[in-house]
């Protein structure tokens, strides 16, 4: 299955600001790249995906980058509130692949 | 309905006991998967059913024993564990693979 490194592990950030979050991954083939969030005691969430034939999504807060040349994507999340604390995963596979793995997780705080 | 389904919320098990994990999906999906998780770290993945059919092995112990009786029940009997399989197990369920995978609230389970 796919290796997905996801960098940084924990962030802090003053609510207002932005957030971003960056994973790498190693097999050309991955073509799809979901986020998903996971608040304290809760189950995983998808907040966001995109596939490999756009660069950039975004959902009103939220938006992800794709470089495939660098095999890497990122999540940007603006104007953060401390309801975005939560630790969020990333994930790399293809499209109709069951194989999901995630990334290490990072730990975001957001500071009111 | 959007809800995947686990039961029991909490299991307590001494190392010689055999218990069961079940999980519930009404919402048409064909793909069916096992996650651990550990505190602090990101789901693992276990095992994945695809139109019932066991897809994925993660190389998962033979005391942990996946079923899929049909396209909307997975279960995850459970024999002779040990101490450090205490941990969350996540069920999800996804239209195929490499989409939005829907996670239940997950079984916390503490082995004696």
């Amino acid at each position: 299955g796919e290796n997905v490194e996801q960098h940084p592990s924990t962030l802090s950030v003053q609510e207002g600001d932005s957030a971003v979050i960056k994973c790498t991954y190693s097999d050309s083939a991955s073509n799809y790249f979901p986020w998903y969030k996971q608040e304290l005691g809760k189950r995983p969430q998808l907040i966001i995906d995109i596939r490999s034939n756009v660069g950039e999504k975004k959902d009103q807060r939220i938006a992800v980058t794709l470089n495939k040349t660098a095999k890497h994507f990122s999540l940007h999340i603006t104007e953060t509130q401390p309801e975005d604390s939560a630790v969020y995963f990333c994930a790399a596979t293809q499209y109709n692949n069951n194989d999901m793995r995630f990334g290490a997780g990072t730990r975001l705080t957001v500071k009111p | 309905d959007t809800e995947v389904t686990q039961t029991p919320k909490h299991l307590v098990m001494g190392m010689t006991n055999k218990k069961s994990l079940k999980c519930e999906q009404h919402m048409g999906h064909r793909a069916m998967y096992w996650y651990k998780q550990k505190a602090k770290k990101p789901p693992e993945l276990m095992f994945v059913y695809s139109y019932e059919k066991l897809s994925i092995n993660e190389s998962v112990p033979s005391r942990f024993s996946p079923e899929c009786p049909n396209s909307s029940l997975l279960n995850l009997h459970l024999h002779a564990l040990q101490p450090e399989d205490s941990a969350l197990y996540l069920c999800a369920s996804s239209q195929a693979g490499g989409r939005e995978l829907f996670f239940g609230e997950g079984s916390r389970l503490t082995v004696l």
